[in-house]
């Protein structure tokens, strides 16, 4: 079946300018989280939705950074007033609901933004 | 979640026989070891998961010690497209428990 999809697989913009990254969970799966890496990093947790409950944003680097699921299946992460230091692969995953023996995270090919 | 330490990197030759190690010490009883690999430019894509027991799939065996502090995957035939970063990651299943990822260990597949 199809895997997490995500979108634009690359984005450039300007530094100041905000952004908007999309991903497609595996359906079915209600978990999704989105992570970042940095060049030469570790991938780094950022946020995470579980069915209506209020998500986890724990990791977001900064108040300019915000996310929405809409509908339990798509999500957005937003970035504002885009900094060159937000340049990174941005990686969203999805599972099964955890708690139920399925919890493995299927990530997707993630999207390269690049603020200039 | 438990800290996990793998060698920075490891060579392997074309259709022998990869063995990643990592270790667990501090593992909790309800902790899993999970392993993820990442192939350049790519997403991590999940390779296998176990709690006690030694698991097997397509692509890879698990081998887990019986005091569950360190642990082994097995790549049986190792090919060019198996080099990769490879992540060994121990987190408990429970609501919203994310991927804590560490450096991981480079394998270089060599022809």
């Amino acid at each position: 079946g199809a895997g997490v999809s995500q979108s634009p697989s690359n984005k450039v913009t300007e530094k100041g300018k905000d952004v908007e990254l999309r991903c497609d969970p595996i359906s079915g799966h209600t978990a999704l989280y989105w992570y970042r890496q940095s060049l030469g990093q570790g991938l780094e947790f950022l946020i995470y939705f579980q069915g209506n409950s209020a998500p986890d944003k724990s990791g977001l680097p900064s108040d300019r950074f915000s996310a929405e699921r809409t509908g339990g299946s798509v999500s957005t992460l937003t970035i504002q007033r885009t900094q060159q230091e937000d340049s990174a692969v941005y990686l969203c995953a999805s599972s099964f609901e955890p708690g139920q023996g399925k919890e493995t995270q299927y990530f997707g090919p993630g999207t390269r933004l690049l603020v200039l | 979640d438990a800290k996990t330490t793998q060698p920075t990197s490891m060579d392997c030759a074309e259709g022998r026989a990869a063995n990643l190690p990592c270790n667990h010490s501090t593992i909790s009883g309800n902790e899993y070891v999970y392993w993820y690999r990442q192939i350049h430019s790519q997403g991590p894509q999940y390779i296998i998961h176990g709690l006690k027991n030694n698991e097997t799939n397509e692509m890879a065996s698990l081998i887990i010690t019986e005091d569950r502090k360190s642990s082994t995957l097995i790549l049986p035939h190792a090919t060019l497209r198996d080099t990769a970063v490879y992540y060994c990651i121990v987190r408990v299943m429970e609501y919203g428990n994310k991927l804590v990822f560490g450096a991981g260990t480079i394998l270089r597949v060599k022809s």
